[in-house]
């Protein structure tokens, strides 16, 4: 089965905060990818990753940033933490090209 | 117009009844399909994918439609814990983006 765990469950930041989201995949997935999830909008995509120190802006990039220095290891960062980045965030890895996503617990960030 | 659109529900239904979701997607050039569950405040988890032919997993049963670009979930003799929100999710590889719907919340009723 694979496994994706995010550090943490649930998290607290004041604004202008530096946040880091951890996302560990332990099935030498190359493609990782990182969502936000709110009420009414579903999950939009922020960045994904198709190789180590690759990155590509997702729908909804502003504000964030990610760090991929090991195949299983992608970074979300909130260079500055602002209340309208509250919201559920999602980690996912995958196989192949067409194969589902597998996501990790999810972190729920509220930015006060 | 939503690339994924599905009805948000509720459907609420008896135990052991059958009920039926569907999804339409706009990019007749997508390629890969799938139905995940997501529960409340919980992440989503792969329930199955969508093949052309159509494929059963135990009292699940998926179908695609290509010419009318819309999938469906069939789910048979419902259990209480099936009530959770189905996302349809629509893959396309020309753009490397997998697109939401933004859920049909089931709730089966005792």
């Amino acid at each position: 089965d694979v496994k994706v765990t995010q550090s943490s469950r649930y998290l607290v930041k004041r604004t202008g905060e530096k946040v880091f989201l951890e996302c560990v995949q332990d099935m030498d997935h190359e493609n990782m990818f990182w969502y936000r999830q709110d009420p009414g909008l579903g999950l939009r995509l922020i960045y994904f990753s198709y190789d180590v120190k690759m990155k590509e802006k997702g729908d909804i990039p502003e504000g964030y940033s990610v760090s991929r220095e090991k195949k299983e290891r992608f970074s979300l960062i909130l260079e500055s933490a602002s209340t309208n980045q509250t919201s559920m965030y999602l980690c996912a890895s995958k196989e192949g090209a067409n194969s589902p996503l597998h996501f990790g617990n999810g972190t729920r960030l509220t930015v006060t | 117009r939503k690339e994924v659109e599905q009805d948000p529900g509720p459907f609420n239904v008896p135990e052991g009844a059958t009920v039926a979701f569907n999804c339409t997607y706009s990019n007749s050039a997508s390629q890969s399909f799938f139905w995940y569950r997501q529960d409340c405040r919980k992440e989503p988890k792969l329930l199955m994918s969508v093949y052309s032919s159509g494929n059963e997993d135990g009292r699940f049963t998926a179908q695609l439609n290509r010419a009318s670009q819309y999938i469906s979930l069939l789910i048979r003799d419902s259990k209480l814990s099936d009530s959770a929100t189905y996302l349809c999710v629509v893959f396309t590889s020309g753009t490397y983006k997998y697109i939401f719907g933004t859920g049909t919340r089931l709730k089966v009723l005792a």
